[in-house]
């Protein structure tokens, strides 16, 4: 069963414009989500964090938001560029033991 | 700080074998983590070891099984292999307060 879900399997997006990459979760004991974005041939990084007493942080251009009611997360990109064309995982982990459930992931692709 | 060390990073294996992977953590970071990635299911919690114990495991059959050594790098075992387990094998390294992995590049493990 999947727990945290990621809907899109891809998004294109102009250079320039909005990204907005959208994640559920099911559980509601989740407290701490990530994002992380993944290169071809390489292992996922991490991108911006945020904990279940927050409904917004930001780094730079990247925006999480989480709304709690609704079990949703979204990552904002804003204004995307080509180098942010990857693939775009959430996760999320409960507060006991450091097990993290991951979304399918999203690709994304910015046009020049 | 080196990062998170994966070998072999490609592998080739028939049926009905086994296999060992192994992975290096962050100098310093004590818990190692394992997920399985293919296309359809996104990245899938294998198990995490802190301190050379299991402390969390996913739901893989018995056929997965790891365990980690007292400089904290850890090692997976695949044993009867079969084609379905032709995937990515990332591990990924924590160690601080804030709960954040580090993954390695992954091995690439193909099935014939």
């Amino acid at each position: 069963d999947q727990q945290v879900k990621q809907n899109s399997p891809s998004l294109s997006v102009q250079e320039g414009r909005i990204s907005i990459l959208n994640c559920d979760y099911t559980n509601s004991m989740f407290d701490y989500f990530l994002w992380y974005k993944k290169y071809p041939a390489e292992g996922p990084t991490f991108l911006i964090s945020i904990s279940s007493i927050k409904d917004k942080n930001e780094d730079g251009r990247f925006t999480v938001f989480l709304n709690k009611s609704a079990k949703h997360l979204s990552l904002h990109i804003v204004p995307s560029q080509p180098g942010d064309s990857a693939v775009y995982f959430c996760a999320a982990s409960a507060i006991i033991g450091n097990q993290f459930y991951f979304g399918t992931g999203t690709s994304l692709t910015v046009i020049p | 700080k080196a990062g998170v060390t994966q070998t072999p990073r490609y592998l080739i294996k028939t049926r009905g074998q086994q296999v060992t992977l192994s992975c290096s953590p962050i100098s310093g970071h004590r818990s190692v983590s394992w997920y399985q990635q293919t296309p359809g299911q996104g990245l899938q919690f294998l198990f995490e070891y802190f301190s050379e114990t299991q402390r969390n495991k996913g739901n893989f059959p018995g056929r997965f099984s790891g365990r980690q050594f007292s400089n904290s790098r850890s090692e997976m075992n695949v044993s009867t292999l079969e084609l379905g387990d032709s995937a990515l094998y990332l591990c990924a390294s924590s160690g601080g307060s804030d709960n954040e992995q580090f993954f390695g590049p992954g091995t690439r493990l193909t099935v014939l």
